[in-house]
């Protein structure tokens, strides 16, 4: 398997563009999970899917933020309007079992992540 | 706030010493305890799962847990330059989600 699929790898924008990351996970997983990492705040989990459908997207910054998953091989995060504080590195992961659930539950297998520089 | 903690580091060790990281978290029903390696530039990768109280090895790696005092560390045995990475603490808290810690930073020193 090639294992999860980011594009594009590297973006550089203007503010106030529109900007569209997309993620493959890996086939056959059932859940999806968009990160974002930066220097001061970590890694953080924005919103995760369950068989295509958003179950949590608490860690969404704002209403500028917004995923889908329209079918179980593709999910995309977009941001309208981009503003220079979303700058960060935007991971997508994917898991066949679920979360952290205890013992068996398999780990998240991470995408290369998209490099997002918002000037 | 449910939290993993981690010190920043840089810790630096000599190669073929023991490297110590150490993570506490805040949630005391959690059950499910992860260390990811993260090279810079790179993507988390997992290294090692715990989920009962004492050792768990895996090759050079030894992850410990000790869920009375909400502790979990990683020893890293005969420590090689390709050690060096930020290592990630995350734990499955109550609703199984993952919270991740800020990483401490490795460096192994030829």
């Amino acid at each position: 398997d090639a294992g999860v699929i980011q594009s594009p790898r590297h973006e550089v924008t203007e503010m106030g563009q529109e900007v569209t990351l997309r993620c493959k996970p890996i086939s056959g997983h059932d859940y999806l999970f968009w990160y974002r990492q930066t220097m001061m705040r970590g890694l953080e989990l924005l919103i995760y899917f369950n068989n295509n459908v958003p179950i949590d997207d608490s860690g969404m910054p704002e209403d500028r933020f917004s995923a889908k998953m329209p079918n179980a091989s593709f999910s995309t995060l977009k941001i309208q309007p981009s503003e220079p504080r979303d700058s960060a590195v935007y991971f997508c992961a994917s898991n066949p079992t679920g979360l952290a659930g205890g013992p068996g539950t398999d780990t998240q297998y991470f995408g290369p992540g998209t490099r997002l520089t918002v000037l | 706030q449910k939290e993993v903690e981690q010190n920043s580091g840089p810790l630096s060790v000599p190669e073929g010493a023991i490297a110590s990281l150490n993570c506490t978290y805040s949630d005391r029903v959690s059950q499910s305890f992860f260390w990811y390696r993260q090279y810079s530039g790179k993507s988390p990768e997992l290294i090692m799962s715990i989920y009962s109280n004492g050792d768990k090895e895996d090759g050079r790696f030894t992850a410990q847990l000790n869920k009375a005092s909400q502790y979990v560390s990683l020893l890293i045995r005969d420590s090689q330059p390709s050690d060096s990475a930020t290592y990630l603490c995350a734990v499955g808290d109550s609703n199984y989600q993952l919270i991740w810690g800020a990483g401490t930073k490795l460096i192994i020193k030829p």
